[in-house]
């Protein structure tokens, strides 16, 4: 079955940037659907970060544009997180998900989270 | 504050039903059937147990249905198990190829 995994560093420097990496496994990330970012403060509710089609569209929550980069790795079929200037609001259980094409998630990752410290 | 609104907390007791309201806007909710509800249990990733507003992935139980009118979506729970104790989000797609939550509900079992 499909499998998502979350990894990056559990803790980032005020001002610094976040970065994090999704790792697929049991179908092409190249293929089919759109894979995505969603976030949670801690205590608090989801906060879409951002989508792509790979080779056809990346879309990304506006309240984060400027600061968001989304990249894919088909080698090894995985993609990328990006997110600069990072503040203490940005700390979050950070999750990966597959979109079914419809904007529903429909398989997640367990999630990774991420404190900002100063 | 959440893009969508849900409220904070619902409860009921086994075997009732309760429903779970979503209100949007004519940009997102109004606009498109493209309303998804999540649960999460404590600790535990968002499961997906309803897309398109009313459809349910395989897996699913059939005790849980979605609907929609207007601006607001809604998630009904029929049959209350202990174990529907979580919390639910809406999420619905918003014009521009963006996608908006809610703030959350939290329901409990009593």
């Amino acid at each position: 079955q499909v499998q998502l995994q979350e990894s990056g560093p559990g803790q980032v420097k005020s001002s610094e940037t976040l970065s994090l990496t999704c790792a697929v496994s049991g179908q092409s990330i190249s293929s089919d659907n759109h894979w995505g970012w969603i976030r949670q403060p801690p205590g608090k509710g989801l906060e879409w970060i951002g989508s792509f089609y790979p080779g056809v569209n990346t879309n990304y929550n506006p309240s984060l544009k400027s600061r968001i980069t989304m990249s894919i790795d088909t080698s090894n079929n995985q993609f990328s997180l990006k997110l600069t200037s990072v503040t203490a609001a940005d700390t979050a259980i950070y999750y990966c998900a597959r979109d079914n094409n419809r904007a529903a998630s429909d398989i997640w990752g367990q999630g990774t989270m991420v404190t900002v410290s100063s | 504050q959440s893009d969508l609104t849900q409220p904070a907390s619902v409860s009921g007791s086994p075997g009732q039903s309760i429903t779970i309201s979503c209100t949007g806007t004519s940009s997102d909710i109004g606009s498109y059937n493209r309303v998804s509800w999540y649960q999460q249990h404590p600790g535990k990733a968002p499961k997906l147990i309803i897309h398109d507003v009313s459809s349910r992935p395989s897996g699913v139980s059939n005790r849980f249905s979605g609907s929609k009118s207007g601006n607001t979506a809604s998630l009904t729970i029929s049959g209350l198990q202990a174990e529907d104790e979580a919390a639910y989000y809406c999420s619905s797609y918003r014009s521009y190829s963006t996608v908006v939550f809610g703030g959350g509900t939290k329901l409990t079992v009593l």
